[in-house]
């Protein structure tokens, strides 16, 4: 059974830093590129970073450009995103999501981890 | 940047009937979008990909057609578990989405 944990998240103040992680099981996790995309309270899907399989293509929604930072351990099925310099907007559920094409979208999703930023 | 328009926002049908969401494309995407279904507190599912195939376990009563900028979900006779908020998708950009909901 295929499986995408994220954990990592919580209540931030604005400027805050704080590092999500999600543990993948149940496919072959390097061989399949990741994102995260976030869900602000009541409103649509955003994409925010993508990694390919190797880790050599990344890329970032503008939004987050500078202040946020995905990574991955193929050694240890896991995605990161480390979020720094952290606004009100970015509170959201932040899902990690994974598919073996990017132009085929996300085959599998987690159960998403929530950021809130609020002093 | 590629903007993704859905319409309508809310789309009010009753059990049984037809379902027609739309997704334009500010700019050609090919055959390259993708669709998925979200319902309350749950993760998207993925329903269709490059445009007209769906995923694995999807349903046959779930279609999707078009190519460039104008394409098609279509629910062809309403389920009670079909009743969600469903989103078009092309690589980072996601349409608005558009709620089915019980008329």
């Amino acid at each position: 059974e295929v499986q995408l944990v994220e954990s990592g998240g919580g209540l931030v103040q604005p400027g805050g830093s704080l590092r999500l992680s999600c543990a993948a099981s149940g496919f072959t996790f390097n061989t399949y590129s990741m994102n995260w995309v976030r869900q602000a309270p009541g409103k649509g899907l955003e994409w925010v970073s993508y990694i390919s399989s190797s880790r050599t293509t990344i890329y970032y929604a503008d939004s987050v450009k500078g202040r946020f930072t995905i990574s991955r351990d193929n050694a240890k099925n896991s995605l990161y995103l480390q979020m720094n310099s952290l606004r009100d907007e970015d509170t959201a559920l932040y899902y990690c999501a994974s598919g073996r094409y990017w132009e085929q979208g996300f085959d599998y999703w987690g159960q998403g981890t929530l950021v809130t930023v609020s002093s | 940047e590629i903007v993704l328009t859905q319409s309508p926002a809310t789309l009010s049908l009753s059990p049984g009937e037809r379902a027609t969401l739309s997704c334009r494309a500010s700019q050609s995407v090919s055959s390259y979008l993708v669709w998925y279904q979200q319902k309350p507190g749950q993760a998207p599912r993925l329903l269709i990909y490059d445009a007209s195939n769906r995923a694995t376990g999807i349903p046959a009563r779930f279609s999707g057609s078009g190519s460039g900028t104008d394409f098609t979900l279509t629910i062809s006779s309403l389920e009670p578990e079909d009743f969600a908020v469903y989103y078009c998708q092309h690589l980072r950009t996601f349409g608005g989405g558009t709620k089915v909901e019980i008329k």
